[in-house]
């Protein structure tokens, strides 16, 4: 498709249960960001990459969470030993280029609603 | 460091009646800003975005927003709200340098009433 695509879109799970979202970004997008929006919130920033490279993940919570690019294209974000407080939106980004001088529009999937029972 | 302050979290306007959305940044370098849209259910619509160019940037569905770097504030105007505008905007920062994470608002939820 020409957009981000994300899967699943909802996702239910008990707590301790570990999940993986996935990310498939417009084609020939160098970059790929992840955010958790939480209810009444805005999107908050988790970690990007850039081609299969991890650029910052700054923003991951704790060592529950995890990301990976392998081949530069789609990527997944995992979270272990899931917890109730875990429960948002979490969208995927992607964007065209990786240089530093010029924006780079990002353009979101739809997300994934995971709900942590 | 870089961040927004969207000062309103609920706007309530009259159909054909202008639209106001306040937003405050603070950044460290010279910012990318720019007003996002969520409609229920959907994804985030890019409206519109300042990277340096002119101030006063026009955007889609006839939205408008000024930079004013003495203000610090990049707030979002429309002359005439219609019912479809009733949605979720976010004001959001980055800095200049092209490829870098953006930093959220927490949003203001706009209604619009016939």
């Amino acid at each position: 498709g020409a957009g981000v695509s994300q899967s699943p879109r909802y996702k239910v799970t008990k707590r301790g249960q570990d999940v993986a979202l996935r990310c498939d970004p417009i084609s020939g997008h160098v970059s790929l960001y992840w955010y958790r929006q939480a209810l009444g919130q805005g999107p908050e920033f988790l970690t990007y990459f850039n081609y299969e490279a991890q650029q910052d993940k700054s923003g991951l919570p704790n060592d529950r969470f995890s990301a990976e690019r392998p081949e530069g294209s789609i990527s997944t974000l995992t979270i272990q030993r899931t917890e109730q407080r875990d429960s948002a939106m979490y969208r995927c980004a992607s964007s065209l280029g990786s240089g530093r001088s010029t924006y780079n529009e990002q353009f979101f999937g739809p997300g994934t609603r995971l709900t942590v029972l | 460091a870089q961040s927004v302050t969207q000062l309103d979290s609920h706007v309530s306007v009259s159909e054909g009646t202008p639209v106001l959305l306040r937003c405050n940044y603070s950044s460290s370098y010279s910012p990318s800003l720019f007003w996002y849209v969520q409609h229920p259910n959907k994804g985030l619509q890019l409206l519109l975005k300042y990277t340096s160019a002119a101030t006063l940037v026009k955007g889609i569905n006839g939205f408008e927003a000024e930079f004013k770097k003495s203000e610090t504030s990049f707030h979002l105007t429309k002359p005439s709200a219609h019912m479809s505008d009733a949605a979720e905007y976010f004001c959001v920062v980055s800095d200049n340098s092209g490829n870098t994470p953006l930093v959220f608002g927490k949003g203001t939820r706009l209604s619009v009433i016939a």
